[in-house]
């Protein structure tokens, strides 16, 4: 059971929009700077969305996040089928003194 | 561009030490924060622990005390020690450059922000 609560799978249309919800509370995402990563078989995982709503280094500005309280969210825009990814959301945990995930989820590009 | 490759062994028996190292290129390991983090199959992904150059760490109180990390400056090298597997142990295992970290001031401890770069990650089996 992950701490930060996110939906297992999602799947749109190349070309449609889609947003990946996390779900956390006061003591992690509340307080806390939230990322993003994009995990692909047979590759390192990266880094998309840093300090809530950041960008990382080279990454297309159709991914976009945000937060809210004690949610955040990462934003796709222009689907592709290189999309196709496990999304994972992170956070500190300041009562575990810890870096907590969510339980991914997994996009498919229809 | 600083690149992260893991080595260790692929496969250990239960009851075994886990021993791990990550490789940093393309800059010093010093000044920075450095972790681990694993993937089971099929689950999600479990943070670790880090630790600064200075060989200061905090460890995922998770683990019981299993988890030891070090660094060799020398080598632009960090490892990880994780005692007494089990088969719950399986899993890739990356090791990260752990950067925006701040102080927090309520419990004391520096608070990682974000993880980037990321190693390719190696698979540890432990199995009888």
């Amino acid at each position: 059971q992950s701490v930060l609560t996110q939906s297992p799978s999602m799947s749109a249309a190349t070309g449609q929009k889609v947003t990946i919800s996390c779900s956390g509370s006061s003591s992690n995402i509340g307080n806390n700077f939230v990322s993003w990563y994009q995990l692909v078989p047979r590759a390192a995982p990266k880094l998309l969305i840093y300090d809530n709503d950041k960008r990382a280094s080279g990454i297309t500005d159709r991914f976009s996040g945000s937060k809210s309280g004690t949610s955040a969210t990462l934003g796709i825009t222009g689907l592709q089928t290189g999309d196709e990814a496990d999304y994972f959301c992170a956070t500190w945990e300041s009562s575990l003194s810890a870096v907590v995930f969510g339980g991914g989820t997994k996009l498919t590009v229809l | 561009q600083v690149q992260l490759q893991e080595s260790g062994p692929g496969l250990m028996k239960p009851s075994e030490t886990l021993s791990l190292t990550c490789t940093v290129s393309g800059d010093s390991i010093s000044n920075y924060y450095w972790g681990w983090i694993r993937q089971p199959p099929g689950k999600g992904l479990e943070w670790i622990g880090y630790i600064y150059y200075t060989g200061d760490a905090t460890y995922n109180p998770s683990l019981f005390g299993r988890v030891t990390m070090s660094v060799d400056t020398s080598k632009n090298q960090f490892s990880l020690k994780v005692a007494s597997v089990t088969a719950a142990d399986t899993a890739v295992y990356y090791c990260v450059r752990h950067l925006g970290v701040r102080y927090d001031n309520i419990w004391g401890t520096y608070r990682p922000s974000w993880s980037d770069p990321w190693g390719l990650g190696t698979l540890v089996t432990v199995s009888s």
